[in-house]
C-alpha cells in the first residue's frame, strides 16, 4: 500500500528552537499539503503545493513558519524560532490532482510539544 | 461564513449496533462532500466522497448520503465493530480540491 511517511514522529523541543518536519507523498501525487491539528481548532490547512510551486501559505506566521518541496518526493515544514503555542499534531497530505475531486491521502502526524 | 457542524459531538454504543452521524454545512459554492475516518494517533482516512447528483454512496459497511437542497449529510454504520472507535470527519469542498472545510468530527466509540 503507498503511504504518506512523516518523520519524525514525535518532537519535543524548547521554546526558540528550530523544528523542521518532513514529508515523502506517495509517489506519482502531484498536490501536497500541510495541516496542523489542536483540540481547540480541529485541521487548519497551513500550506498547500501543486507540481511542487507553493499555491497557499496563507494559513502560515509567516514570520516563523515556511514550507518547501526541494523536490518531487520531499516536503519539509519549519517552525524557527519555535513557541509553546506552536505545539500540535503536524500531517502532511497528498492527492493525485487529476480532478477536482481526488482524495487526500494523509501521513500519520508529527507530533510537536515545545516547552 | 463557511461553515461545516457535525453531530453528536461523541457517541457511546454497543459492538454490533447501528448508528448514524450527522452533518449539516453552509458551503457555498458547492463542489463535493467527503467522510474521513480518524483512528487515535493517526491521520484521517478518506471513506467516501459524493458530488451534488450523489444522494447515496457505500464503503463496505459505511453508508453516506447527501441532501444537497438541505445542505445535510449522514454517515451511517452497520453492525458497528470495535475497530470502528474512531473520529469521523465531513468535510465540504468549496469548488476546489484544498479548499476544504473541515467539521471538528464526531468522537464515536464503540463498547464491546
Amino acid at each position: 500500500d503507498a503511504r504518506v511517511t512523516q518523520t519524525p514522529r514525535d518532537k519535543v523541543t524548547e521554546m526558540g528552537q528550530e523544528v523542521t518536519m518532513r514529508c515523502q507523498p506517495i509517489l506519482g501525487h502531484n498536490t501536497v499539503f500541510w495541516y496542523r491539528q489542536t483540540m481547540m481548532q480541529g485541521l487548519e490547512l497551513l500550506a498547500y503545493f501543486r507540481n511542487r510551486a507553493p499555491l497557499d501559505d496563507s494559513g502560515m506566521p509567516k514570520d516563523r513558519f515556511s514550507a518547501e518541496m526541494p523536490d518531487a518526493t520531499l516536503a519539509t515544514l519549519k517552525i524557527q524560532p519555535s513557541e509553546p503555542r506552536d505545539s500540535a499534531v503536524y500531517f502532511c497530505a497528498s492527492a493525485a490532482q487529476r480532478s477536482r475531486i481526488s482524495p487526500l491521502h494523509f501521513g500519520n502526524g508529527t507530533r510537536l510539544t515545545v516547552t | 461564513k463557511n461553515q461545516v457542524e457535525q453531530s453528536p459531538q461523541s457517541l457511546i454504543i454497543l459492538e454490533g449496533k447501528n448508528c448514524t452521524l450527522q452533518c449539516n454545512y453552509t458551503v457555498s459554492p458547492f463542489s463535493n462532500l467527503r467522510w474521513y475516518k480518524q483512528d487515535t494517533g493517526r491521520g484521517p482516512v478518506s471513506l467516501t466522497i459524493m458530488t451534488f447528483s450523489e444522494n447515496t454512496k457505500s464503503n463496505g459497511r459505511y453508508t453516506a448520503t447527501l441532501d444537497a437542497d438541505t445542505k445535510q449529510s449522514s454517515l451511517h454504520i452497520t453492525a458497528s465493530q470495535l475497530s470502528d472507535s474512531a473520529s469521523y470527519i465531513c468535510v465540504v469542498s468549496a469548488n476546489s480540491n484544498y479548499q476544504l472545510i473541515w467539521g471538528a468530527g464526531t468522537k464515536l466509540i464503540i463498547k464491546p
